[in-house]
């Protein structure tokens, strides 16, 4: 089935460093959407992002759909001790496929 | 919290037995999604329903499979259970839209440990 790509696997940083996780597919998305999964807990719904170009942003966090709708990202700027956490994309055409996560730690 | 309820929180099992996990959908739902997530992986879709009937399914043998309950609770039941089966089993519940734009409510997932 369409698979979504996420780079990179991990990444640690300086509390106050930024943060960008990258993710990829090889077809054209509908759509794509955002969780976060605290380590121990569940996913949880982050944003989605459906049109060509599309911006959103939410406090620290912001979110981009690219041009071709075929990748997307997410930046955190001046990384804080709670965005500790892996940050998923998934597609969703009513069978949600998830990419593997970027798994975020974050030194005080 | 997301109203999305599943149990048990953990099981041990037996290789070759089988094993049933339940969700509660969040109310006004009527899509109900599994996962399984192994440990530093991400979820795997195994399946949804959708007003009672499997919607959808993923790479998973037919000794996974389901029900949905007229009132959108849902059960996954796993047969003769392989160590590999180990994993973080999770349940989504959701409002099927044609467009394909709605997020997906996680339950707190269910351990499942073979041994």
């Amino acid at each position: 089935g369409q698979q979504v790509m996420q780079i990179p696997q991990y990444q640690h940083v300086q509390e106050g460093e930024d943060f960008t996780t990258y993710c990829n597919s090889s077809t054209t998305l509908s759509n794509i959407q955002w969780y976060k999964q605290r380590p121990g807990g569940h996913p949880v719904f982050l944003i989605q992002l459906v049109k060509s170009g599309e911006v959103k942003k939410q406090k620290r966090l912001t979110f981009q759909f690219g041009e071709a709708k075929k990748n997307s990202s997410l930046h955190i700027t001046a990384t804080q001790t709670t965005d500790v956490g892996t940050y998923f994309c998934a597609r969703n055409n009513n069978d949600m496929r998830f990419g593997a996560g970027t798994r975020l730690t974050v030194k005080p | 919290e997301t109203g999305v309820t599943q149990s048990p929180t953990h099981l041990i099992k037996t290789r070759g037995q089988q094993v049933t996990l339940r969700c509660s959908s969040q109310s006004g739902h009527n899509t109900v999604s599994w996962y399984q997530q192994a440990l530093g992986q991400g979820p795997q879709f195994i399946f949804q329903y959708y007003r009672e009937e499997e919607n959808g399914r993923g790479n998973f043998p037919p000794r996974f499979s389901g029900l949905q309950f007229p009132n959108y609770s849902s059960e996954l039941n796993v047969n003769a259970l392989e160590l590999d089966d180990s994993a973080l089993y999770l349940c989504a519940s959701s409002l099927f839209s044609i467009r394909s734009e709605t997020e997906a409510f996680f339950g707190q997932g269910t351990r499942l440990t073979v041994v």
